[in-house]
């Protein structure tokens, strides 16, 4: 039982590129959530979907697209990357327990 | 809009001793509250939840969690801190019930000193 899967763990981008970061689950879960986590800042919501079909946008939106099309994946879409959006990025996926499941989390640099 | 707030950003705790970790969230309706703890370089888990029903709640490792609406707090406690609780912990609060969309603190580190 493999979790959440976050691909890649590590990734350089310059500005202005766009990139995705994958996230699965194999829970079948319907919440899935991603956030990215700063120094001092904590963690921050910047998507979440409460099922296939429907996403919701977090606190800080701005920047990032979501679909999700399967239940099993959550992907986010940087449009144009900027120095801003150098964080730590996790996905987060939940049945109706109230526990999240996180994955181990994608390292993103953007130059 | 749902905020947290936990208002030490570092606490040294002996080994053996008493811990408490404050935490304040604002949310207009009854909260799901739950503390996470994240060791370095590692993911985030679970610690403790409430929804409702009886205000202290336990969780893993010997931690336990007291909810005051009055005082809109969710500090979480342990009565002998280990050496391997040095981490840093998260209280959050979430926009539905299954735990994802979940609004976070900034999180307080705990060093244990022996």
């Amino acid at each position: 039982n493999a979790g959440v899967t976050q691909t890649p763990k590590f990734q350089v981008l310059k500005t202005g590129q766009s990139m995705t970061l994958q996230c699965a689950q194999d829970m079948n879960h319907e919440y899935m959530s991603w956030y990215r986590q700063d120094p001092g800042m904590g963690l921050r919501l910047i998507h979440y979907s409460v099922g296939a079909g429907i996403t919701d946008q977090g606190e800080v939106p701005n920047g990032y697209n979501v679909s999700r099309s399967t239940t099993e994946d959550f992907p986010l879409r940087l449009l144009s990357a900027a120095p801003s959006q150098t964080s730590v990025y996790f996905c987060a996926s939940s049945y109706f327990t109230g526990q999240a499941f996180f994955g181990q989390g994608t390292r993103l640099t953007v130059v | 809009a749902q905020s947290v707030t936990q208002p030490d950003i570092h606490i040294t705790v002996s080994e053996g001793a008493s811990l408490e970790l404050r935490c304040n969230y604002s949310y207009g309706a009854t909260p799901y509250l739950f503390w996470y703890v994240q060791s370095p370089g590692q993911g985030l888990q679970l610690l403790l939840k409430y929804f409702s029903g009886d205000t202290l709640v336990q969780g893993i490792k010997g931690f336990e969690a007291e909810f005051k609406r009055s005082q809109s707090s969710f500090n979480l406690r342990k009565p002998s801190v280990h050496w391997s609780d040095a981490a840093e912990y998260f209280c959050a609060v979430a926009l539905n019930q299954a735990g994802t969309a979940l609004i976070f603190g900034k999180g307080t580190t705990l060093s244990v000193s022996s």
